[in-house]
């Protein structure tokens, strides 16, 4: 029973281009939804979050969007750039219950120079 | 950086073991979870602590066991370990101010295998 979907497990991007990552959740309770970056043998940090009160965050080269509708959240890069090339994992937790963050399997991006 | 630190970072001991991984933090953050990472299932959440000696399960809890004595130190606990839980395991902190959420900071890790 997954609640958060990330259905690409990889996706390679041309350096400059845009990176879009792709996030779906089942749970309408989810109303905190949040990017994370990991690279190899380190733990995962913090990019950007979005409240569901919200259909927009930006942040520098980083945008996340949320679709609450179709229940899906994207993240989007760019330009992209080799540093970005990592496992991306989105992350979902519903303010009205504990304070629990529930994890998608991971995105790995390469970003070809 | 958060000061999150685990220990021991590498174990690998034999089935039927007991193991015990400890995290501790310096930031004083009321929330703390200890989750495992594995190819095709990401970071699942195994329990999580909302202040000392508040724990509750998370989503992949069984042969596993937490406690929290202090605010600084969250222990996770394999009675008996067992070769599925060869892993890499993630301590994590967050605080909540006013009700808000925050985001999560994470520890280096601990690479766990059994054998």
């Amino acid at each position: 029973d997954q609640q958060v979907k990330q259905n690409s497990p990889s996706l390679s991007v041309q350096e400059g281009r845009i990176s879009i990552l792709n996030c779906d959740y089942t749970n309408s309770m989810f109303d905190y939804f949040l990017w994370y970056k990991k690279y190899p043998a380190e733990g995962p940090t913090f990019l950007i979050s979005i409240s569901s009160i919200k259909d927009k965050n930006e942040d520098g080269r980083f945008t996340v969007f949320l679709n609450k509708s179709a229940k899906h959240l994207s993240l989007h890069i760019v330009p992209s750039q080799p540093g970005d090339s990592a496992v991306y994992f989105c992350a979902a937790a519903s303010t009205s219950g504990t304070y629990k963050y529930i994890f998608g399997t991971g995105t790995r991006l390469k970003v070809l120079a | 950086d958060a000061g999150i630190t685990q220990s021991p970072r590498h174990k690998v001991t034999e089935t039927g073991t007991p193991v015990t991984l400890r995290c501790h933090q310096t930031e004083n953050h009321r929330y703390m979870y200890w989750y495992r990472q594995d190819p095709g299932h990401g970071l699942r959440l195994i329990h999580y602590s909302y202040g000392v000696k508040d724990t509750d399960k998370g989503e992949v809890s069984d042969g596993y066991s937490v406690s929290r004595s202090k605010t600084e130190d969250f222990l996770l606990t394999l009675e008996s370990a067992t070769s599925s839980q060869t892993s890499v395991y993630f301590c994590a902190i967050s605080e909540s101010l006013g009700g808000t959420y925050n985001e999560q900071f994470f520890g280096p890790g601990t690479r766990l295998t059994v054998l």
